[in-house]
């Protein structure tokens, strides 16, 4: 499994984009990118995932360089209720889904 | 719906006393896995299953045993619970085909 780092924490204001990155860089052919999103007490929730590129939904954009190193979650003008902490995990279909320490984001008016 | 469902969410025991928390999903996937997450060192994974009948450890193991003789159940045992275990319990299933895994409300369990 690629191992992965992302920033521990990230502060930000309504209305505003935040930018998470994610550093893979021992990512492999097979590997897909997907992010998460857990409240507090809830289990994690899927947001978003891809192989390459750029992927939008209606909750978040990801962007993948060509060398695929690293991915950037983008989430569009956050309000309170984006406060949350996100994962990046990166791997195949293997059984194992490793989340790390994820990024803590917290969104103030 | 789709959806995880565990149960109990809530649980206060005592050491030493045996007890299960139940997993169910409705979505027919093979790939199912029990997680514990504590402050500060978010979500480890205990044991997981790749269909019925099989079944492997996890980064966490020790202390929890696991079955799956259905594919939509998958129940976390604590032969002999012990305060180390009072945690937040998340089960979650997914389809093997993809790494969209879908979780649990939680279980959040206290051993005094």
């Amino acid at each position: 499994l690629a191992k992965t780092t992302q920033p521990i924490s990230m502060d930000s204001y309504e209305g505003q984009e935040v930018n998470i990155t994610c550093s893979h860089n021992n990512i492999a052919t097979n590997d897909y990118i997907t992010w998460y999103q857990q409240f507090p007490s809830q289990g994690p929730r899927f947001i978003i995932q891809g192989y390459k590129t750029k992927v939008t939904n209606e909750v978040a954009s990801l962007f993948i360089p060509a060398d695929r190193k690293s991915s950037t979650l983008s989430l569009p003008r956050v309000s309170l209720s984006d406060t949350a902490v996100y994962y990046c995990l990166v791997g195949d279909n293997d059984y194992k889904l490793s989340f790390g320490a994820g990024t803590t984001v917290t969104v103030r008016a | 719906e789709a959806q995880v469902t565990q149960n109990p969410r809530y649980l206060i025991t005592v050491t030493g006393k045996k007890l299960t928390v139940t997993c169910s999903q409705n979505m027919n996937h093979e790939y199912m896995s029990w997680y514990r997450q504590d402050p500060g060192l978010g979500l480890r994974q205990i044991y997981y299953s790749m269909n019925v009948e099989v079944t492997d450890k996890g980064d966490v193991p020790e202390g929890y045993k696991v079955s799956r003789k259905e594919k939509r159940n998958f129940p976390l045992i604590l032969e002999s619970p012990s305060p180390n275990q009072t945690s937040l319990y998340f089960c979650a299933s997914r389809d093997r085909a993809n790494t969209e895994a879908f979780f649990g409300q939680g279980t959040r369990l206290t051993v005094v």
